[in-house]
């Protein structure tokens, strides 16, 4: 059964860089064909697509994200990582990590991560 | 990109009864590419609903969606104490976005 697991600090201090990891397990990572997902929720507020990535690390950027986002995939450890630049308050939110439903680009995140919260503080 | 407008803001309904929720597009969705999620505080979001009226794995069949290219509607026919929750729809092309949800609670 396909789990996905995101780890990383809990707080971050504003104008530094984010960083988070999605581990896989219970599915092959590598060549399965399938997007990668990051979406984040802020406290109060609605869900935010942040980008995806291919096994092959091909990357799709939200455009509103683009400029501060970097997401990368290591196989070898079945992970995908995401990196959020120059961070302030509004970047506190749950992130989870997700996997697409079907091997195709379009279409819906069936899986999903249990979320980890990260807060930008001083 | 577009906009997804969800009405109402909130639902509020007693267990039994028939909820409506609507997600209206600001421009057409391509091949119906428009899901419904379930979220709950501190879970995960759930699929509920894919290609706008296909009921993914292990979804009640009480949970239905219609509509295509800017009106879509998810029904529950008849609420459980479990479905009170905020439903997001969301258009999955090639930039994915999200409706601001509507909160379906107990009245």
């Amino acid at each position: 059964q396909l789990q996905l697991q995101e780890s990383g600090p809990g707080l971050v201090k504003p104008s530094e860089t984010l960083s988070l990891t999605c581990t896989v397990s219970g599915d092959s990572f590598s060549g399965s064909n399938y997007y990668w997902a990051w979406v984040r929720q802020p406290p109060g507020k609605g869900l935010e697509w942040i980008g995806d990535i291919f096994y092959t690390g091909s990357t799709y950027y939200s455009p509103s994200l683009k400029s501060r986002v970097t997401i990368s995939v290591d196989t070898s450890k079945d992970q995908f990582s995401l990196r959020l630049s120059s961070v302030t308050a509004a970047d506190t939110a749950v992130y989870y990590c997700a996997r697409k439903m079907s091997t195709s680009y379009f279409s819906p995140w069936g899986h999903w991560g249990p979320g980890t919260l990260v807060t930008v503080s001083s | 990109e577009g906009v997804l407008t969800q009405s109402p803001d909130t639902l509020p309904l007693s267990p039994g009864e028939r909820a409506t929720l609507s997600c209206r597009a600001s421009q057409s969705i391509t091949n119906r590419n428009l899901a419904w999620y379930q979220k709950k505080p501190g879970q995960a979001p759930r699929l509920l609903i894919y290609a706008a009226s296909s009921r993914a794995t292990g979804i009640p069949d009480r949970f239905s969606g219609s509509g295509s290219d800017t009106d879509f509607t998810l029904t529950i026919s008849r609420l459980e104490p479990e479905d009170f929750a905020v439903y997001y729809c969301q258009q999955y092309g090639t930039s994915p976005f999200f409706g601001g949800g509507t909160k379906v609670e107990i009245k």
